[in-house]
């Protein structure tokens, strides 16, 4: 089974600024790999497929990177509609579908 | 327009069994796996189990095998979950979720279920 860390648990940064979150896999899960964005309330949104491809419809300020055990989701420069929680998700070796444990993006 | 739509919120008593209704529209319900994905209140999301409409085949997760059932109906394009021994720990929103090719396309909106005495 393969667990996926994300990092940090909270990251607090003012709007307009970058946003970089990590997502480690115990083991290597090529580029199978996405990012979820989930508000309160919402259903959880794709962001990011195969590492790096955006989702239909998200705004190029997303954008995902790495291979193998190490990921990164970056927000170029964040807006107020950006502060979320946001969870990687391994598709590669299945079952299970593993989710990290999110990170809390908040306001700085 | 790809929809999915969950039956609303349930109360339980501990013990009891929850069954919720996941209806899909704008695409062939018959081609894409539909998931089930638990969040418990402060937690993140875990990953219950999937069904294959096309066939009715199902994959559990470990921490739910034996006491979750997914099914789907294909006359009627409808996913269902149902999970059985009910304890407080089920309490959480239990999401359906479509999958192209592994990953999470379209959600649900959740449906909560409190387990209380």
């Amino acid at each position: 089974e393969i667990t996926m860390t994300q990092s940090p648990a909270t990251l607090s940064v003012s709007p307009g600024e970058r946003a970089t979150l990590s997502c480690r896999a115990s083991q290597s899960i090529a580029g199978n790999l996405a990012w979820y964005q989930h508000k309160p309330g919402q259903a959880p949104r794709l962001l990011i497929y195969g590492a790096s491809t955006r989702a239909p419809g998200i705004p190029d300020r997303f954008s995902g990177s790495g291979s193998g055990t190490e990921f990164t989701l970056t927000i170029s420069s964040l807006q107020s509609e950006d502060f979320a929680v946001y969870y990687c998700q391994q598709y590669n070796n299945w079952p299970p579908y593993s989710f990290g444990q999110g990170t809390k993006l908040e306001i700085k | 327009e790809v929809q999915l739509v969950q039956s609303g919120a349930e109360v339980k008593k501990p013990g009891a069994t929850v069954k919720i209704s996941c209806k899909v529209s704008g695409y062939t319900f018959t081609d894409y796996y539909m998931h089930w994905v638990q969040q418990a209140p402060g937690k993140g999301l875990e990953w219950m189990g999937l069904v294959d409409p096309e066939d009715g085949e199902t994959i559990y997760a470990e921490k739910f095998q034996g006491r979750v059932t997914i099914t789907a109906d294909t006359s009627t394009d409808t996913a269902y979950m149902e999970l059985s021994s009910l304890r407080s720990e089920d309490t959480a929103v239990y999401y359906c979720a479509t999958d192209s090719s592994g990953y999470f396309d379209y959600w649900g909106q959740g449906t909560l279920v409190t387990v209380s005495s």
